[in-house]
């Protein structure tokens, strides 16, 4: 089965220490992407990668890093999160962007509170 | 910079109706999609239709369409025959270049309510 997959659904964290949120496709996608989710605020890129090895900042890096070592994989790194990293995160990833058909498939999310 | 806005932040409709769920955007470029999810209360985010801005005709799924006007950059999914299932939040959002990379843009979403 197709799918993007992320782990853990759930955390919660105390302040500072390191954590990191792990995602999987097996669709061979090369885009790949991490979101969060806040209310009113709908989704933020954090970071996107085009293909192993290439990633790039999106609208709200700060405070986190990513990697992208293998094609299928592209973990979400907090170094040391803040309680203003507390949100619901989305992985995502598609063949590209480039068509019609290159829809973003989602992960089911992880919720991440920090205290 | 791309800009998608949804200016509703909540709708209720009666089941069986039809509802229409606004979207603009802006943009400068020539090239770009359009796209609406759908997130019901258990958190995923499903792909509903897309339009590319050189299609010549409205995409539509089933009982989702798309009432794409260019002059006008507005976007509107249109939900025939409401369902209770349709209650969620849906999110437009916008695929084009930025920065010489490819980006998705995100609305802030609406929630719709389907009344019985």
């Amino acid at each position: 089965e197709a799918q993007v997959t992320q782990n853990p659904r759930y955390l919660i964290t105390v302040t500072g220490k390191k954590l990191t949120v792990t995602c999987s496709q097996n669709m061979n996608h090369e885009y790949m992407s991490w979101y969060r989710q806040d209310p009113g605020l709908g989704l933020r890129q954090i970071y996107y990668s085009m293909n192993v090895e290439v990633t790039d900042k999106g609208d709200v890096p700060e405070g986190y890093k990513v990697s992208r070592k293998e094609k299928r994989n592209f973990p979400l790194i907090l170094e040391s999160p803040s309680p203003n990293q507390t949100s619901l995160y989305f992985c995502a990833s598609s063949l590209s962007l480039a068509a019609s058909t290159d829809t973003q498939y989602f992960g089911p999310g992880t919720r991440l509170t920090v205290l | 910079a791309q800009k998608i806005t949804q200016t509703q932040p909540g709708m209720f409709v009666q089941e069986k109706e039809a509802v229409t769920l606004d979207c603009t955007y802006d943009t400068s470029d020539p090239s770009y999609g359009l796209f609406w999810y759908k997130q019901p209360s258990s958190g995923e985010m499903i792909f509903l239709i897309y339009q590319g801005s050189y299609d010549q005709q409205n995409a539509t799924e089933g009982r989702y369409s798309l009432n794409f006007q260019k002059a006008r950059k507005s976007a509107n999914l249109v939900i025939s025959a409401s369902q209770l299932g349709d209650s969620a939040m849906y999110f437009c959002a916008m695929r084009g270049i930025q920065g010489g990379s490819e980006k998705l843009v995100f609305g802030k979403g609406m929630k719709l309510t389907v009344n019985p």
